[in-house]
């Protein structure tokens, strides 16, 4: 069974940082992208960084760049997303979302649970 | 990057036909073949229902179709159920970034 389980969302200040996990298993994490997804309280869906395979490759949603990275570890079967100077727009339900079953990076057939961020004083 | 515009909400009894609009630019759904769809239930993860504007993964009903002309795709949701109701999101490639709709509250009356 696939399973993508998101880990590390929790209440920060503005400011300040956090680093969400993702954990994969059920498939070959090494063959697939892997995108980072998040939805505002009430809000719409928001793409918001990917990465390669093989992490050779990122990308970012301009609300982002400059502020988060995205990165991987194949040999742990894990996605990461760092995030740094946090603000309250952040605050958001965050998806780890992978193109598994499908090749290249066009739309995502693995999702998990999604892990929530909350950017409060 | 802008978000594609879709209806805030449509409505259809049951066995009844709706369509989902997602008008977009050139920059994105008309450029690109690349526009998918996901339904997400309350407190749940989005699911992909279309991809590559008209292509259903397999266990998704065919009574769920895609399609696009010019800038604006579209998703008919044929033969209505109540396991239906949800909210839908369009998304489509924009060359690096990925744009999604602002999402439709499809009701079952």
């Amino acid at each position: 069974e696939v399973q993508l389980v998101e880990s590390g969302g929790g209440l920060v200040q503005p400011g300040g940082s956090l680093r969400l996990s993702c954990a994969a298993s059920g498939f070959t994490f090494s063959r697939y992208w892997m995108n980072w997804v998040r939805q505002a309280p009430g809000k719409g869906l928001e793409w918001v960084a990917n990465i390669k395979d093989d992490g050779s490759g990122k990308n970012y949603a301009d609300s982002v760049r400059g502020r988060f990275t995205i990165s991987r570890d194949n040999a742990e079967r894990s996605l990461y997303l760092q995030m740094n100077s946090l603000r309250v727009e952040d605050t958001a339900v965050y998806y780890c979302a992978g193109a598994h079953p499908y090749n290249g990076n066009t739309h995502w057939g693995s999702w998990g649970q999604g892990t929530l961020v909350t950017v409060s004083s | 990057q802008s978000v594609l515009t879709q209806p805030r909400s449509v409505s259809g009894s049951p066995g009844q036909s709706v369509t989902i609009s997602c008008t977009g630019t050139s920059s994105d759904v008309g450029g690109y073949e690349f526009v998918s769809w996901y339904q997400q239930h309350p407190g749940k993860a989005p699911k992909l229902m279309i991809y590559d504007v008209t292509k259903r993964p397999s266990g998704v009903p065919d009574r769920f179709s895609g399609s696009k002309s010019g800038n604006t795709a579209s998703l008919t949701i044929s033969g209505l159920q109540t396991e239906d109701e949800a909210d839908y999101y369009c998304c489509s490639y924009a060359g690096s970034p990925f744009v999604f709709g602002t999402g439709t509250n499809v009701a079952v009356l």
